[in-house]
């Protein structure tokens, strides 16, 4: 079993719609991280969390340390937020989830 | 600033030369981190490096990789002989401190035929 377990692996959403991507993880940790990955490989990091929740535009993360588990939010989705975005937990060393894969439709 | 900046952007080569990639890291970061992507593998951390120090070495899959941080603004992976199994996007990164938000570099994409 993974170290850090990302769902969906593939979502798709029209314009406009809410989406939720979820990291749920096995080890002790003392930051979890959500990355953006486009489409052209460059790697964006989008949040970095220890507790409780953060906000940045249309983008909201949250975690839940004593359930292992995080997930990250776009509100009013848009194409351009099509890409594939990672979790990764840091015990000591970052552990990458596989990914989920968005594509948000016009 | 720059950002984190990596050399060569694509690399082909044959399989047993030498390939070297180049990572110079935010300035002021203390942290250095390489990084490789495949299909198969998604990304895994290859090595780390805190104040030009290797910490973690663990990930760097055998003795052909290698990795050095003469100063801390620069930082090399080689890889001597590479084989074709080699062939992937290596990313590097750099923070302010080990747990802290990482920027990566556009990656070198390496093929090795």
């Amino acid at each position: 079993k993974n170290e850090v377990e990302q769902s969906p692996q593939n979502l798709t959403a029209q314009e406009g719609e809410f989406i939720t991507i979820n990291c749920s993880y096995s080890v002790g940790i003392s930051a979890l991280h959500w990355l953006q990955q486009h489409p052209g490989g460059g790697i964006v990091s989008l949040f970095m969390l220890s507790s409780g929740k953060k906000k940045h535009g249309r983008l909201i993360a949250t975690i839940n340390i004593q359930e292992k588990h995080s997930s990250l939010h776009i509100t009013a989705s848009h194409p351009r937020d099509s890409a594939v975005y990672i979790c990764a937990v840091n015990p000591d060393k970052l552990i990458f989830g596989t990914g989920t894969r968005l594509q948000v439709f016009p | 600033d720059a950002g984190v900046i990596q050399s060569p952007r694509h690399e082909v080569t044959e399989m047993g030369q030498e390939v070297t990639l180049r990572c110079k890291p935010i300035s002021g970061h203390n942290s250095l981190f390489w990084y490789r992507q495949t299909m198969m593998r998604g990304l895994e951390l290859l090595i780390y490096f805190n104040n030009n120090v290797p910490i973690d070495d663990s990930g760097m899959p055998e003795d052909r990789f290698s990795a050095k941080m003469p100063n801390a603004s620069f930082s090399t992976l080689k890889i001597q002989p590479s084989e074709p199994r080699d062939s992937a996007v290596y990313f590097c990164a750099s923070s302010l401190a080990r747990v802290d938000e990482q920027y990566f570099g556009p990656g070198t994409r390496l093929t090795v035929t």
